[in-house]
Formats: structure tokens, sequence, C-alpha cells
């Protein structure tokens, strides 16, 4: 069964740093590129950033270019955003999703499995 | 990166359809763009629904009911999403997401009810 656990997520003022986890099972997690996705309060699902299974194909949304960090350790099994200089609209939960479907034509990736989330809440 | 719209809330009684656009900016085609599916509900995370490419290239979520359908509209530049047959638990937030310039974007979002 794909599993995928978040963790880290705190109060933490603004300006200030956290790093988030997620930890995958039930799959061969280095074969699968990996997503963070947040959903601020009431509000819609929004990407951030995208890890490669091999680590070496990464994007982010612009929102948090130059201030957010993906990485993963395939020996661990787990893919980690680092947040620094963080904002009051960054209060959101985040999500880690694997991008596991593929298209029948094409062989296009998506995302399929997501985890609970985990909430960060920047405030003062 | 594009803006995808979809329309804030629809409603339909149950066993009737309910239909939930997404319509993608001028500058990109919808011919162009694989459109996938999702559904949330309350304290939930996402759940993955189906994607539609074309007729010839589509798919299904594992357990997700048939009565969810995909389809296009070029002439809009809309991917689609329809419910049939509405039932209580179909009530959830609905997102259309595509792939597009190395990000992926997601929908605006539509908040379906069974009335």
């Amino acid at each position: 069964e794909v599993q995928l656990v978040e963790s880290g997520g705190d109060l933490v003022q603004p300006g200030g740093s956290l790093r988030l986890s997620c930890a995958a099972s039930g799959f061969a997690f280095s074969d699968y590129s990996m997503n963070w996705v947040r959903q601020a309060p009431g509000k819609g699902l929004e990407w951030i950033s995208y890890i490669s299974g091999s680590d070496d194909t990464i994007y982010y949304a612009d929102s948090v270019k130059g201030r957010f960090t993906i990485s993963r350790d395939n020996a661990k099994n787990s893919v980690y955003l680092q947040m620094n200089s963080l904002r009051a609209e960054d209060t959101a939960v985040y999500y880690c999703a694997r991008d596991g479907g593929v298209t029948m034509v094409l062989g296009v990736i998506y995302p399929d499995y997501w985890g609970q989330g985990t909430l960060v809440t920047v405030s003062s | 990166q594009p803006v995808l719209t979809q329309p804030p809330s629809s409603s339909a009684s149950p066993g009737e359809s309910a239909r939930v656009t997404c319509t993608l900016p001028s500058d990109i085609s919808v011919d162009n763009y694989n459109i996938y599916w999702y559904q949330q509900k309350p304290g939930s995370p996402p759940r993955y629904l189906l994607y539609y490419n074309s007729d010839s290239d589509k798919g299904q979520g594992s357990g997700v009911p048939s009565r969810f359908s995909g389809s296009k509209d070029a002439s809009a530049n809309t991917g689609i999403l329809l419910i049939s047959g509405l039932q209580s638990e179909d009530e959830a937030d609905y997102y259309c997401l595509i792939w597009a310039s190395h990000a992926y974007v997601f929908g605006t979002g539509t908040q379906v009810t069974v009335l």
C-alpha cells in the first residue's frame, strides 16, 4: 500500500525557517518523482516544487523560488522541503504527492497519491 | 504561469448530472494538454479521479466510479468533468490540473453541492 506521511509542520515567526519531511513506503521510491503542494486555509491547491526520482531535475513555483529548497534521500525513502524566509502567506497545509500516474499513449506522469499533509503557520 | 479558471460552485440534485469546467487561457490550447481531475473533501487530501486527453487517451483512477468522466470542448478551450447520477458522497471540491512550462498548474477549484 502506498503511504506518504508528512511531518515537520509548526508555528514559526515571519522570516524564520522550517524543514518538512515526507516519508514514503509501499513503492520503489527512487523510481518516482515527487512534488510538494500546499493549500492555504480555505483556499485552493498550489503546486510549489518537483524533484525527479534521480534528483537531477528540480522545479519551483515562482512564489517560492529562492526561498524553498526541495531534496530527497532515496536511501531513506524521503523527500524534504527546506523553507527559509517564511512569510505569512506561506501559511498552509503542505502535502507531498507522488508522480505515479502514467498516461496511456505518451506515458506522461502525473500525481496519483497524496499524503495527509502537515500544517505550517507563519505568524508572530 | 497560466491560470485555469473554474466556476466557484456547481449544484445539482441527486441522480442528476453535475458539470465542472476548467477553462485554459487563450494563449494555450486545451488540445495540447492532458487534463487531470482531483476530488477533495473537507479535512482530506486530494484524491485522483481521472485524466482526459482524447477519447483514445484517457484514464480512470483506481476505484473511481465510471459515472465520473472527462472530456474537452476545444471551441471553449475547456476541459470538462462530468459527474453523472450524482450522489450525496460526491459533494466535494474538484480541481483540474495541467503540466505547463515545467510546472503543475491547478485550477481555481469548484465546490460541488448535492441539493
